[in-house]
């Protein structure tokens, strides 16, 4: 089955901690996005990747962390920096201008 | 970061009635796209549009790019339950896409 996994669904951890959320597609597309999503609101670009090695940021990226050591991967770190991070954290990919999302991973900071 | 006005930002509608939302940019795009997001999941794409004046239906649901560019209209025809969801529209223009505001349909039976 070709498509985006985000794991785990859910996420809790403790204020200050850093936490890593995986993205992974099989879908063999180029490019990958990371969006933020805050309840009753769109969706706000992170950061961006259009080739392994390479990644840009979006609109919101402070306190955020990427890398991009593989195609079929772009993990995004929510570091200590940001001070907001509770959201709903969408990844996707694309081939040209259609992105194809993951199912989501909602993030609680206590 | 810019975001596109969609509206209207939420509708309540009986279930059989048609809707209609649309999107507006004080910039031009070269595609226009329209995805569906369920509770807790990531958006879905339902129709993709790559030409200014462009048609396209996707079953009960038809969008059209238009002529000024700046602009798109969903609409969904004879809605069911299942069409409950935030539908957002979002732009490209350069490497990265503009979203919507989004807009909440709710059916009742």
């Amino acid at each position: 089955d070709g498509g985006i996994t985000q794991s785990p669904k859910y996420l809790f951890r403790k204020e200050g901690q850093n936490v890593t959320l995986s993205c992974e597609q099989n879908l063999n597309h180029d490019a990958m996005y990371w969006y933020r999503q805050d309840p009753g609101q769109g969706l706000r670009l992170i950061y961006y990747s259009q080739i392994v090695n390479d990644f840009q940021k979006g609109d919101i990226a402070e306190g955020y962390s990427v890398s991009r050591e593989k195609k079929e991967s772009f993990p995004l770190t929510v570091t200590s920096a940001q001070k907001n991070p509770t959201a709903f954290y969408l990844c996707a990919s694309s081939a040209r201008y259609e992105q194809f999302f993951g199912p989501g991973t909602r993030l609680t900071v206590l | 970061g810019q975001q596109l006005n969609q509206s209207p930002q939420s509708m309540f509608i009986q279930e059989g009635e048609d809707v209609s939302m649309n999107c507006t940019s004080s910039s031009i795009f070269n595609t226009w796209l329209w995805y569906k997001q369920d509770p807790g999941e990531g958006p879905v794409l339902l129709i993709a549009l790559y030409k200014a004046g462009e048609l396209t239906s996707n079953g009960r649901l038809t969008a059209q790019f238009g002529i000024t560019r700046k602009d798109s209209f969903l609409n969904i025809s004879a809605s069911i339950p299942s069409d409950v969801g935030i539908y957002f529209c979002a732009g490209q223009n350069t490497d990265k896409l503009i979203f919507g505001t989004g807009t909440r349909l709710q059916v009742f039976p």
